[in-house]
């Protein structure tokens, strides 16, 4: 059983529509977050939920905005999406606390026409 | 803010060789984490490492963490074309938010 799962893989769309990307996680985790990997692979955290609560929001246009409708899901809806969208989206899960593994989703690939 | 620098950038070896990665902290590390991305995949957790001077090994990939807990070093020992991939170190990003700052990055390929 996939233990962190996004959907879509893929996801190719035009400049100025809006998408969304879901991910679950079957772990029982109570802290989820969504990572940006740019064309250079640089991984940068860009927000972070526990029981539902945001507690992590890093500089991110506000064109971004996640949903944790319950713990086990947390999803990332962006609005009039942007050429420089274009990255891979990672999906995290992990128990809250330091030194608490995190464990990551195979990626959306979203691509701006 | 904390920084992680990860050299080489990319690494080709022949299989069979031995390869070192290295991951240098701008502070204190609390916590190190080692990842490995295949293309196309996630990041799969290798090792965690917390206190001055701890090792760890899984197969044949070994990470230390140094005394002073700010360099961290990924051991791989006699290469095979399925340790190709991106070895990415990790650090938690302080506080107890649990967020992780990562490296660039390593491309790794093993030539057969």
């Amino acid at each position: 059983d996939t233990a962190v799962s996004q959907t879509p893989k893929y996801l190719v769309t035009q400049m100025g529509n809006d998408k969304s990307i879901k991910c679950e996680q079957n772990l029982g985790h109570d802290t989820m977050y969504w990572y940006k990997q740019d064309s250079k692979k640089f991984l940068k955290i860009m927000f972070s939920y526990n029981n539902k609560e945001l507690i992590i929001n890093e500089t991110v246009p506000n064109r971004f905005s996640p949903k944790s409708p319950d713990k086990a899901h947390l999803n990332l809806h962006i609005n009039s999406l942007e050429l420089g969208d274009s990255a891979v989206y990672f999906c995290a899960s992990s128990q809250l606390g330091s030194n608490q593994p995190q464990h990551f989703g195979d990626g959306t690939r979203l691509s701006i026409l | 803010s904390q920084e992680l620098e990860q050299s080489p950038q990319s690494l080709i070896v022949q299989e069979g060789k031995n390869l070192t990665i290295n991951c240098t902290s701008s502070k204190t590390l609390y916590g190190l984490y080692w990842y490995k991305q295949k293309y196309g995949e996630g990041l799969i957790f290798l090792m965690m490492l917390q206190k001055g001077g701890e090792e760890k090994s899984h197969e044949k990939i070994t990470a230390k963490l140094d005394e002073k807990k700010q360099q961290s070093s990924l051991h791989i020992t006699a290469s095979q074309p399925s340790h190709a991939g991106i070895y990415l170190c990790g650090a938690d990003g302080g506080g107890s938010q649990g967020n992780l700052i990562f490296g660039k990055g390593t491309k790794l390929s093993v030539k057969p």
